[in-house]
């Protein structure tokens, strides 16, 4: 089955920092990769999303990168404020009707 | 719209018990999922369904069943609960299968003693 892996678990920045989190996945007709943002106790909320006949996508200060031959996508966030400190998922599509996380990650911003 | 709404929030078991997670939305969408987040684990694909009278097994299927009977509801059935199913369960729907995005419910936070 899909394989999401995801890096850094923990991410420190100071505000204003840029900060990446990374994933890779294993199916190669994958062709969903979505990110949601989890604030403590609260539910997955998506930030943002890119398809597979796309490379880049952007909305603000948030921006994603897809590269289909490695197989593997990251999250950008440019200028971090704290309230972007929250828990940070990546996902795969497989098989179309299956949706797989990648671990999470924790992304502290300090004022 | 409410969205998805879970019941109960909170849910605290014997070993043994048995009980449902509710699940409805009210978006007409015909895809909806549950899954369990386990720290560490992010988050793992128990069921899905496609459509009403349409189940199928996620990642982490065992000790759960499902059932689909109506667009709106996706009930998540645990017939003998263990300490090892204590978690959060999200349900999620969609409007597009795995293909789009996923509306999750608040959460149901169950302990099994």
């Amino acid at each position: 089955g899909e394989n999401v892996e995801q890096h850094p678990s923990t991410l420190s920045v100071q505000e204003g920092d840029s900060a990446v989190i990374k994933c890779t996945y294993s199916d190669s007709a994958s062709n969903y990769f979505p990110w949601y943002k989890q604030e403590l106790g609260k539910r997955p909320q998506l930030i943002i999303d890119i398809r597979s006949n796309v490379g880049e996508k952007k909305d603000q200060r948030i921006a994603v990168t897809l590269n289909k031959t490695a197989k593997h996508f990251s999250l950008h966030i440019t200028e971090t404020q704290p309230e972007d400190s929250a828990v940070y998922f990546c996902a795969s599509n497989t098989g179309f009707q299956k949706l797989v996380f990648g671990t999470g990650t924790r992304l502290l911003v300090s004022p | 719209n409410a969205g998805v709404t879970q019941t109960p929030k909170f849910q605290v078991l014997k070993t043994g018990q048995s009980m449902t997670l509710q699940c409805a939305q009210d978006m007409n969408h015909e895809y909806m999922s549950w899954y369990r987040q386990d720290p560490g684990m992010g988050l793992r694909l128990i069921h899905y369904s496609v459509g009403a009278g349409i189940t199928d097994q996620g990642e982490v299927p065992n000790g759960y069943n499902v059932s689909r009977s109506t667009t709106e509801d996706f009930p998540l059935r645990l017939l003998s609960a263990a300490p090892s199913q204590t978690s959060v369960y999200f349900c999620a729907s969609s409007f597009d299968r795995a293909q789009g995005p996923l509306h999750f419910g608040n959460g149901t936070r169950l302990t099994v003693t």
